[in-house]
């Protein structure tokens, strides 16, 4: 079956950095696009990044696109999140997502806790 | 960006009653929406695609439709497991977005 685990959450001091991790099993990662979408404790969904089946193309919201960059190593079957200068505000469940090819998000892991705090 | 407005923001249902949850588009996105259901410490999972597609083993108590800028979500006979939040989102245009969320609870 799909799985898809996050790695890397945990607690980071403002101004730090992360890298997340998500690594999928069960389908052929280097055909899919995948998303990174967080949620802030007690709030709704907030879409973060897209990027392409071969990591030719990435979208990002407004919001963090100079801050956080989505990547991929298809021969490692990993997607990876770089979240840089981290704020108060960025403290939330970060889940990666797979592109069912629709734009619809047909697969979630269960995410991972990224809490910013000095 | 497109924003969506979800409505009403609470619903208040006995089991068995019909559910209508709304998503309004602030300008049109076609057919490309989806819903999705999120559970209290769970990761939120998809039910309806394009509007009006259920996902891989959804049950039928689910239905979607609209089109443009108004959308809806209906649960034709709601079961205790659907107590839930529920939120819409769109791929029409990028950046994506979600809705605020409805919340599904138990009258």
């Amino acid at each position: 079956q799909v799985l898809l685990v996050e790695s890397g959450g945990g607690v980071a001091q403002p101004g730090g950095s992360l890298r997340l991790s998500c690594v999928p099993s069960g389908f052929s990662f280097r055909n899919y696009g995948m998303h990174w979408v967080r949620q802030a404790p007690g709030k709704g969904l907030e879409w973060l990044a897209f990027i392409r089946f071969d990591g030719s193309k990435e979208f990002y919201a407004d919001s963090v696109k100079d801050r956080l960059n989505i990547s991929r190593d298809n021969s490692k079957n990993t997607l990876y999140l770089q979240m840089n200068w981290l704020q108060s505000e960025d403290t939330a469940v970060y889940y990666c997502a797979r592109d069912g090819g629709t734009g619809a998000f047909d697969f979630w892991g269960q995410g991972t806790l990224v809490t910013v705090s000095s | 960006e497109i924003v969506l407005t979800q409505s009403p923001a609470t619903l208040s249902l006995s089991p068995g009653e019909r559910a209508s949850l709304s998503c309004r588009a602030s300008q049109p996105v076609s057919g490309y929406l989806a819903w999705y259901q999120q559970k209290p410490g769970q990761a939120p999972r998809l039910l309806i695609f394009d509007a009006s597609k259920r996902a891989t083993g959804i049950p039928a108590r689910f239905s979607g439709s609209g089109s443009r800028t108004d959308f809806a979500l209906t649960i034709s006979s709601v079961e205790p497991e659907d107590f839930a939040v529920y939120y819409c989102q769109q791929r029409a245009l990028w950046p994506i977005t979600f809705g605020q969320g409805t919340r599904l609870e138990i009258k």
